[in-house]
């Protein structure tokens, strides 16, 4: 079955860098953008950006460019999102999340990695 | 960048009733307009896509409507496994924004 498996919850402290991984299965990963989106403690969804597993290319919210990274390893069917220069607003749960085909929505979600950062 | 509002922020309803939830964008998103579903401590679930198509698995009491700018999220009659929080969220040139959420919970 299709599923996403992301990397253990992760603290960092401020001004720090994470990295946070995702692994797909059960699909053909080039096949399927990914996007990452976030949700601090009690708020809503924020979605970061996303990437193309074929080819690299991204796509980043304009709160987060110059400060994510996304990236994949095909050969390990994982994508990775990097965010640096962390604060502590950045606390949070990261999910990635499998887009539809040509429509990109997201209809498969990784459980989710919590971040926290603190001094 | 489009700019998703909820409304209501918060919705008191018992099981069996009939929920109605909106969602405005700041500019025409045309169809390209999702709904989620999200409980506590976990993760988002699709429920509609490209404003009225349900996602596969979703059942018939959730359907969804509108265009342009003004969007409804409908949930016939509410089962307890309904009260959740849910999301509208658009797309535009490789651009995602999600609304503040509406919380439906028991009255």
């Amino acid at each position: 079955q299709v599923q996403l498996v992301q990397s253990g919850a992760e603290v960092k402290k401020p001004g720090a860098s994470v990295k946070v991984s995702c692994k797909a299965s059960g699909y053909t990963f080039t096949s399927y953008y990914m996007h990452w989106v976030r949700q601090a403690p009690g708020q809503g969804l924020e979605w970061m950006g996303i990437i193309n597993p074929s080819g690299g290319s991204t796509s980043y919210a304009q709160k987060f460019q110059g400060r994510v990274t996304m990236t994949r390893d095909t050969s390990t069917s994982t994508v990775y999102m990097e965010l640096s220069s962390l604060r502590s607003e950045d606390t949070a749960v990261y999910y990635c999340a499998r887009g539809i085909r040509f429509s990109h929505y997201m209809d498969v979600w990784g459980k989710g990695t919590t971040v926290t950062v603190s001094s | 960048e489009i700019v998703l509002t909820q409304s209501p922020a918060t919705l008191s309803l018992s099981p069996g009733e009939r929920a109605t939830l909106s969602c405005r964008a700041s500019q025409s998103v045309s169809s390209y307009l999702a709904w989620y579903q999200q409980k506590p401590g976990q993760a988002p679930r699709l429920l509609i896509y490209d404003a009225s198509n349900r996602a596969t698995g979703i059942p018939a009491r959730f359907s969804g409507s509108g265009s342009g700018t003004d969007f409804t999220l409908t949930i016939s009659s509410l089962e307890p496994e309904d009260f959740a929080v849910y999301y509208c969220q658009q797309r535009s040139n490789f651009l995602f924004t999600f609304g503040p959420g509406t919380k439906v919970d028991i009255k």
